[in-house]
């Protein structure tokens, strides 16, 4: 399958700074990545649908202008977490899709962690 | 998408098979079944998705009834490394993840 990977693995920042998580595609051209956030000990929840080319699609709840995703080639699409605060403290994880008449055959990344102090 | 019900948690012997059911009574005809897992502070990994039939792949089989309400993962012979959260998920679009079942491999 499809290998993605995520950078950094994990992050501590102040609040109030941004930071940014890279998502690759390393083997696979990814048209659409998702991006994803996990709080500790609740399960995924889907924050925003990432399209190569065009404006990414949030899911209700989830703040566009704070969470900034940008996926201008097919291999890596990036999100950037504005003006952090403690509560961002989460486990993000990307996805890209296998394609093909495996629909929701998703790759996952390893995650990161950001720990906002 | 529909709503699933797995059960907590579950434990297994090394070796043995390890049964994981999940309900899904309100599934649509074009909504799919799939499974995943996540192994503790790593991302999910795909296992098997079926839509009506049974199916089987390397890591697993996936046994559907057959008016599709419930579903069965069955990892035929569980290691240590299968201790994972595994989540049920049906779907004819986007993955939402529930709860999950925590399966706990044991020697």
């Amino acid at each position: 399958g499809a290998v993605v990977s995520q950078h950094p693995s994990w992050v501590i920042c102040k609040s109030g700074t941004s930071v940014k998580i890279e998502c690759r595609s390393l083997d696979f051209q990814a048209t659409t990545m998702f991006w994803y956030r996990q709080f500790p000990k609740q399960s995924l929840m889907l924050m925003a649908t990432s399209n190569e080319g065009s404006k990414a699609t949030y899911e209700q709840g989830v703040e566009k202008d704070k969470f900034l995703i940008n996926h201008a080639s097919l291999t890596l699409s990036t999100l950037t977490v504005t003006s952090a605060h403690p509560e961002d403290s989460s486990f993000y994880i990307c996805s890209t899709l296998a394609g093909g008449p495996k629909y929701n055959e998703q790759f996952f990344g390893p995650g990161t962690r950001l720990t906002v102090l | 998408d529909a709503k699933t019900t797995q059960p907590p948690s579950m434990d297994c012997a090394e070796g043995r098979a390890a049964n994981l059911p999940c309900n899904h009574s309100t599934i649509s005809g074009n909504e799919y079944v799939y499974w995943y897992r996540q192994i503790h502070s790593q991302g999910p990994q795909y296992i098997i998705h079926g839509l009506k039939n049974n199916e089987t792949n390397e890591m697993a089989s996936l046994i559907i009834t057959e008016d599709r309400k419930s579903s069965t993962l069955i990892l035929p012979h569980a290691t240590l490394r299968d201790t994972a959260v595994y989540y049920c998920i049906v779907t004819a679009s986007k993955l939402t993840f529930g709860t999950g079942t925590r399966l706990q491999v044991t020697l």
